[in-house]
């Protein structure tokens, strides 16, 4: 069965630290990737999102990801995170089984300091 | 352009009773999605629906049904309730293409609590 698993629950970073959440998945056939934030107070919204072509992949506010076929891996980075990035981040995969099914990790809460 | 927008915000039910969400796609989508999402979990998949037919399901027993309109707006059934239950029901909707998944858009969700 499909499964995504975020490495870490919570993070905390100062303003200016680099960023990097983890995403593994297990599906051995072909996945469309997400990573989707969540704001204080806010709708999900997407972040960024892999279909095919270049594995890294740019978001917006500075976000980016790299599919790692080989490792079954999508890890989000940011090389410096400001106070305004304060929120939680699930990573989730799509894949056609018969019917599309679109599996969440459990999230990761990351909160900056100013 | 209008967001997803969903209805009730919050509802209260005992175990046992029936209950029906509710929700408007985004103007121009007719993919609708719905998922569970339990305290401190991310949100687990219900099913989803294309054009008005079930086009994916997740892990959930048949009591959790749906229904998509031809305006593509889209209700959630969920029959017998049970204490588990209780969880933010979100609906997503995402652009006409069924062979490329695309963004979905997130509405805010339906509280639902179980006693």
């Amino acid at each position: 069965a499909q499964s995504v698993s975020q490495h870490n629950h919570h993070v905390i970073l100062s303003e200016a630290a680099s960023l990097e959440l983890g995403c593994n998945y297990s599906y051995g056939g072909t996945v469309n990737l997400f990573w989707y934030v969540q704001y204080p107070g806010q709708h999900l919204q997407l972040l960024l999102k892999y279909f095919s072509g270049d594995p890294l992949v740019k978001g917006i506010k500075g976000f980016e990801a790299e599919f790692i076929k080989s490792k079954f891996s999508f890890n989000l980075r940011k090389p410096s995170v400001q106070w305004s990035d304060t929120a939680e981040y699930f990573c989730a995969v799509n894949a056609y089984t018969g019917g599309f099914k679109t599996i969440f990790g459990a999230g990761t809460r990351l909160f900056v300091k100013a | 352009e209008t967001g997803v927008t969903q209805s009730p915000t919050h509802l209260i039910k005992t175990r046992g009773q029936q209950v029906t969400l509710r929700c408007s796609s985004q103007s121009g989508h007719n993919t609708v999605s719905w998922y569970q999402q339990a305290l401190g979990q991310g949100p687990q998949f219900i099913f989803q629906y294309y054009r008005e037919e079930e086009n994916g399901r997740g892990n959930f027993p048949p009591r959790f049904s749906g229904l998509q309109f031809p305006n593509y707006s889209s209700e959630l059934n969920v029959n017998a309730l049970e204490l588990d239950d209780s969880a933010l029901y979100l609906c997503a909707s995402s652009s006409p293409d069924r062979e490329i998944v695309n963004e979905q858009f997130f509405g805010p969700g339906t509280r639902l609590t179980v006693l």
